[in-house]
Parts: structure tokens; sequence; C-alpha cells
């Protein structure tokens, strides 16, 4: 049974600081994995889709890796601003599901100004 | 373009009362998911449906539970006999169809309800 675990479950950083977040799993047959940003009281944003065969995704300030064998994927945001603070999940898909995904509990983050 | 849309934002409802939930997936995308948001469960699966076909159902809690689609497009979740338990936020998401090389799934705002 795929498990999903991020940690730490919540980081707070000064602004300009570079966030690192990980989430990692235990089943590595997935066909791919997706960042998401949940703000408080709404519901999720795609930030990044890596596909089992990349090893990263890039949009502006945000870097997410992804090593299948060791079961991890870390997400980079640079040069953190206070509008970063959100919840980020990170959820996979396994190869042989019909398509659903199966999410971590999440990194709450906060960005002091 | 639009994005996924849900109503009601939120429903309150008593105990033992029925309830719907709307679902408005993107234009074109044929694949529609359902997820369940709670403090104590994370985010979970609800069903999937392909078209208006479910063929993964397997998320659904209990036979209170029931879903269908139209036309390839707007689907709706009930609830029957609704418990507290059910108190959640109900999140709905759309992907492309499967095979055309993208599964990302994009997810609407969601329906928060609260069972008194």
């Amino acid at each position: 049974k795929q498990e999903v675990t991020q940690i730490p479950a919540a980081l707070s950083v000064p602004e300009g600081e570079n966030l690192v977040l990980n989430c990692s799993f235990t089943d590595s047959a997935i066909y791919n994995l997706q960042w998401f940003r949940q703000d408080p009281g709404k519901g999720l944003t795609s930030l990044l889709l890596i596909q089992s065969s990349q090893r990263e995704q890039t949009s502006g300030r945000l870097n997410a890796s992804l090593d299948k064998s060791s079961g991890r994927s870390t997400l980079y945001i640079a040069a953190s601003q206070p509008g970063d603070s959100a919840t980020y999940l990170c959820a996979v898909k396994q190869i042989d599901s019909w398509g659903k995904l199966q999410f971590g509990a999440g990194t709450q983050v906060v960005v002091t100004p | 373009g639009a994005g996924v849309s849900q109503s009601p934002s939120n429903k309150v409802t008593e105990k033992g009362k029925d309830v719907e939930l709307r679902c408005d997936p993107i234009s074109g995308h044929t694949a529609l998911y359902w997820y369940r948001q709670s403090l104590g469960q994370g985010l979970e699966f609800l069903i999937y449906f392909q078209g208006n076909s479910a063929p993964d159902k397997s998320g659904l809690p209990s036979d209170r539970f029931s879903a269908e689609r139209t036309g390839g497009s707007v689907s709706t979740l009930t609830i029957q006999r609704t418990q507290q338990e059910d108190s959640a936020v109900y999140l709905c998401a759309s992907s492309r169809t499967p095979g055309q090389g993208y599964y990302e799934q994009y997810f609407g705002p969601g329906t928060r309800l609260t069972v008194t």
C-alpha cells in the first residue's frame, strides 16, 4: 500500500530564504507526482507535475526534483516571499490505479516579513 | 478559460438529511474525481469518472455515498442520511483523458459540509 509522507509538518522562514519541502513515498511504481499549494479555506492550486521519467521540473522560482528509485521528491522555492505562506501538498498517481491521487498530509509554510 | 467550479461553497445540514454537491469540470476534461478533506484523515480519494462511467469507486466510505455524471460534464455527489463524521470539505478535480499524455488534475474550490 502506497504511503506518502511530508516532513516537516510545519516550517517558518524569514523572507528571502530558500524553502526546501520534502515528500517521500513507499511504492516507486508511480506514473507521476504533483505538487499543490493550498491557501486557508481554498481549493488546491497545481504547482508542478513531474512524470516518472523526469528528474525535475521548473516554473519560475519553483523547482521540483524526483528520485523515483529512492521514493523522494523535493520542492524548492527560491527567495521566499510572504505570499508563499500556504500549505504545500504532494500527491502521487500509481501506475496500477485509474487516476486517483494519493496525498501527503502537507507542510504548512509561514514566511515572515 | 474557466476552472473547475463547485456548488454550494458551504452547506450546513442536520444529521439524517440528504445533501447533493455539484461539480462543473473544465470544458473538455473527460476525467473527473471527487476527494474529501477532513482534519483527521487528510485528503482522501472518493470516486473517479471517465466520461459518464465510474471505473473506480473504491474510496466511497459507505453505501450512503453515491455519485453520477451526466453528459460527460456535470457531476453530483449525493450523501444520504448524513452523519456528523461526514463533515468535511468535498473537492472535485478534472483532467484530460488518460492517453493524451497529461494527468495533471485541476481542483475546484470545494464545498464545506457541516452536519449538525
